[in-house]
């Protein structure tokens, strides 16, 4: 079965930067993209960007340009998503999800608290 | 970007109730659209996509429509377990933009 499973919560400091993967099982990586949607606490959805495993294409949302790179790697069929300037608003649960337009299959998500 | 309005924001509602959702998007997007259902503390959950249909497993209460700029996603009888928050989301165009969400509440 498809399964995406993400790295544990973390707590940084203003101004670092974040690493968060996301493990793949169940399908074949390359077949598919992997989508980064991030919540913010009582917030909505916030799509952050996409990656294609296959050839390494990404697409960011333009508020996080400059900050964020996405990549993946194909011999653990595991996906990354960096992070970094981190800001108090960027706490929130970060998600992957398998996909590039409908989004069936989603990771646990990893809590992600920017605190002084 | 493409702008995604939903409506509305929260939704107090009985079980048994027709719920009906709306959202509109800022610009023609064909019919590349997804309802997701959120529940507190959960990643969301794939209810419809490409606008009507349905996937699998889902309850055939759940049903969408709409083309173009403006889509509707209806429950026909509120059931306990549909308490939860649900979004629209486009995906024309990047960034595939969600809408706001409607936070679904029992009267």
């Amino acid at each position: 079965q498809v399964q995406l499973v993400q790295s544990g919560a973390e707590v940084k400091k203003p101004g670092a930067s974040v690493k968060v993967s996301c493990r793949t099982s169940g399908y074949t990586f390359t077949n598919y993209g992997i989508t980064w949607v991030r919540q913010a606490p009582g917030q909505g959805l916030e799509w952050m960007g996409w990656i294609s495993p296959y050839n390494g294409n990404t697409n960011y949302a333009q508020r996080l340009q400059g900050r964020v790179t996405m990549n993946t790697d194909t011999s653990t069929n595991t996906a990354y998503m960096e992070l970094r300037s981190l800001r108090s608003d960027d706490t929130a649960v970060y998600y992957c999800s398998r996909g590039g337009d409908s989004l069936a299959y989603w990771g646990q998500g990893t809590l992600v608290t920017v605190s002084s | 970007d493409i702008q995604m309005t939903q409506s509305p924001s929260s939704l107090s509602t009985s079980v048994g109730d027709r719920v009906t959702i709306t959202c509109q998007a800022s610009q023609d997007i064909s019919n590349y659209l997804n309802w997701y259902q959120q529940k507190a503390g959960k990643a969301p959950k794939l209810l419809i996509y490409a606008a009507s249909n349905l996937e699998t497993g889902v309850p055939s209460r759940f049903s969408g429509s709409g083309s173009g700029t403006d889509f509707t996603f209806t429950i026909s009888s509120l059931q306990p377990e549909d308490i939860a928050t649900y979004y629209c989301q486009q995906y024309d165009t990047f960034p595939d933009n969600f809408g706001q969400g409607t936070q679904l509440e029992i009267k």
